[in-house]
């Protein structure tokens, strides 16, 4: 039930392009749901992030999707770069006094010029 | 302002050595997670601290798996009697305190058993 399913696990958009990441939740106690971006030996950033009291995020070309009922959230990012290459984490959390974040799998973005 | 700090970013560890990983966390911070991510794999929550405490430690091994953060200098994850299995990245992150959600992470210390 701690677990965050992510998909899908390679993704390859051409520049300009929309890339979508998928992420699904079973406990419904969670209330928190970031989007991290790893480059190749780095730690995570955070990216964008989202609570269940809203279905959208925007934030520049990052847009998070969320769906409480079917328990579902995404990452939209428009007009793909080359620049946005990277892996991306989808997470959940509830604050039990501290956030305990539970990461997806990971998502390897390539875009390709 | 400087980010999350670990060292050393590269750790080699034969067989039943003993690996030390660093973090400090950003200026202000007195909250420190640590993290392990296995190879193709997500994060896994090992522990949280606060300054002489530990918080919740159910991510950590029961065995050869420690963590501290003293009230003076880095926090530190140790792992005694290393094994292959123990060769991951290990990540801390810190916050300014309980109730504020962004975790800042450090660039990793990826340890290799050998």
């Amino acid at each position: 039930q701690q677990q965050v399913k992510q998909s899908p696990q390679s993704l390859i958009v051409q520049k300009g392009g929309i890339s979508i990441i998928n992420c699904a939740y079973e406990n419904t106690a969670f209330d928190y749901f970031p989007w991290y971006q790893q480059f190749p030996g780095k730690g995570p950033a955070l990216l964008i992030a989202i609570r269940p009291d809203v279905s959208e995020k925007k934030e520049g070309r990052f847009t998070i999707s969320f769906n409480k009922s079917a328990k579902q959230f995404s990452l939209h990012i428009m007009d793909s770069q080359p620049g946005d290459s990277a892996t991306y984490f989808c997470a959940a959390s509830l604050d039990t006094g501290f956030q305990k974040l539970v990461f997806g799998t990971g998502t390897r973005l390539l875009v390709s010029p | 302002n400087a980010g999350v700090m670990q060292n050393p970013r590269h750790l080699v560890r034969r067989r039943g050595q003993e690996a030390r990983l660093r973090c400090s966390p950003m200026k202000g911070h007195s909250h420190v997670y640590w993290y392990r991510q296995l190879p193709e794999e997500g994060l896994k929550f090992m522990v949280y601290l606060q300054k002489e405490n530990i918080i919740d430690e159910s991510g950590m091994p029961k065995e050869r798996f420690s963590a501290e953060f003293p009230k003076e200098g880095p926090s530190i994850l140790r792992i005694q009697q290393v094994v292959r299995g123990d060769s991951a990245a290990y990540f801390c992150a810190s916050s300014p305190g309980t109730g504020t959600e962004t975790q800042y992470f450090g660039p990793g210390t990826r340890l290799l058993v050998l």
